[in-house]
């Protein structure tokens, strides 16, 4: 039971560039999120999927697009970098019902130069 | 929305108790969470508490609510290195309507 995966674990891209972050639960959950951390201001909301089909907008989407390929995988793409991109990406996946716990990747770190 | 505030930093002796604090401003916040954060690593769910409760308690960890004045805290009991990390607060409105605070370092000195 590997939880919450994430690929790549480091990226770096020049601006302008493309790039598809990867992420997979195996817990079954139907909700899964993506978050950006930045220092001294928590996570943040990119984008959000409450089942397989559906996603909705964060606090923080421009710039990015999701995919939710199936109940396993949500994917997060950045289709033009830039170094305000850079930041470290969280994927989680949760419960849904009464208490909405989320469990975490290890997230991707990326520089955007 | 929801706004969550933490201070950024505290530190301990390894043995004593740890208290991190939290103040939210949305008083429907029907969850409140607490998160741990250690070096390289994803967040890790500690604990959380339903909005109707004024305490929980798990282990060496040990939660206050107090609704009145949208504070939360987090007391860690007989605090070791290991517990050395970031601690975030967290409050959810819905599945999809989480506010997660800027975190606390705590640092635990031998």
């Amino acid at each position: 039971n590997a939880g919450v995966t994430q690929t790549p674990k480091f990226q770096v891209l020049k601006t302008g560039q493309s790039m598809t972050l990867q992420c997979a639960q195996d817990m079954n959950h139907n909700s899964m999120y993506w978050y950006r951390q930045d220092p001294g201001m928590g996570l943040r909301l990119i984008y959000y999927s409450a089942s397989e089909g559906t996603t909705d907008k964060g606090e923080v989407p421009n710039g990015y697009n999701v995919s939710r390929l199936n109940k396993r995988e949500f994917s997060l793409r950045l289709e033009s970098a830039a170094p305000s991109q850079t930041s470290v990406y969280f994927c989680a996946s949760g419960t849904s019902g009464s208490s909405y716990e989320q469990y975490f990747g290890p997230g991707t770190r990326l520089t955007v130069t | 929305g929801e706004d969550v505030e933490q201070s950024l930093f505290l530190s301990v002796r390894e043995g004593d108790s740890s208290v991190i604090n939290c103040t939210y401003t949305d008083s429907s916040s029907t969850y409140l969470y607490w998160y741990k954060q250690e070096p390289g690593a994803g967040l890790q769910l500690l604990t959380y508490i339903f909005s109707n409760m004024d305490m929980k308690q798990d282990q060496r960890l040990t939660v206050l609510l107090n609704k009145k004045d949208k504070h939360l805290s987090l007391r860690i009991a007989d605090t070791q290195t290991g517990d050395s990390a970031i601690y975030f607060c967290a409050g959810a409105i819905s599945g999809q309507n989480f506010v997660f605070g800027p975190g606390t370092r705590l640092s635990v000195l031998p």
